[in-house]
């Protein structure tokens, strides 16, 4: 399984939104609806943010939002804080069964 | 409350195995499919498999296929991810997590650092 790609890193200042992108293939993002995100702080456990696509869990601020065209998944962050710095994950379902992460995105807040 | 508690750091030499094991506690331990995901030191994450606690069914990322072995006690609602033949840069802290759908985790442990030197 190949990894998702992934910016290298996205910056913003507080207050504006930015995107990341996770690009697969008609394998994996192209065929399911099973692509979800993950923030992970310097030392910390992934903290999911986003699941099947769009869907927030319970807690996660709003500001996060979720979307998918193609083999392109993206993550949006509005209103950006200097809470939201951290490494960013995407992950979905293949063909195989199995489960792909991208290659991680650095968010930098300005 | 849903826990999984790993067991703590090791240190292996090159060519040694390293088993690592993960706890659950708060839920059916065989509703639910355990994953395996490593992330290498400054590195990005990377899984590893899962394991069907139901029925012992497993899957492998390809990488890991024929060095990884996954392997669960119902009686006790513990997980184990067995690596072998361990490199150097198989350093890294290994998380087991349970999978609430096909593609995402909730919770996850907190973590092992497994470190291979000589």
């Amino acid at each position: 399984q190949s990894a998702l790609t992934q910016p290298a890193s996205v910056s913003g200042s507080p207050g504006q939104s930015i995107t990341i992108s996770c690009t697969g293939t008609s394998s994996d993002i192209g065929l399911y609806n099973y692509v979800s995100w993950y923030q992970q702080h310097p030392g910390k456990i992934p903290k999911l943010m986003i699941y099947d696509v769009g869907y927030r869990p319970s807690g996660v601020s709003n500001r996060f939002s979720g979307s998918k065209s193609g083999n392109t998944a993206s993550l949006t962050i509005s209103g950006l804080q200097a809470e939201d710095e951290a490494d960013y994950y995407c992950t979905s379902y293949t063909i195989t069964s199995a489960l792909a992460f991208g290659t991680g995105t650095k968010v930098t807040v300005l | 409350h849903v826990q999984l508690v790993q067991s703590g750091a090791e240190v292996k030499k090159p060519g040694a195995s390293v088993m690592v094991s993960c706890r659950a506690s708060g839920y059916t331990f065989t509703g639910y499919y355990m994953h395996w995901v490593r992330q290498a030191p400054g590195q990005g994450l990377e899984w590893m498999g899962w394991i069907n606690p139901n029925n012992g069914d497993t899957l492998f990322a390809q990488k890991f296929e024929g060095w990884v072995t996954m392997m669960r006690d119902t009686s006790t609602g513990t997980a184990y991810m067995e690596l072998s033949r361990l490199k150097s840069d198989d350093t890294a802290v290994y998380y087991c997590a349970r999978a609430m759908s096909a593609n995402w985790f909730d919770p996850w442990g907190q973590g092992t650092l497994v470190t291979v030197s000589s």
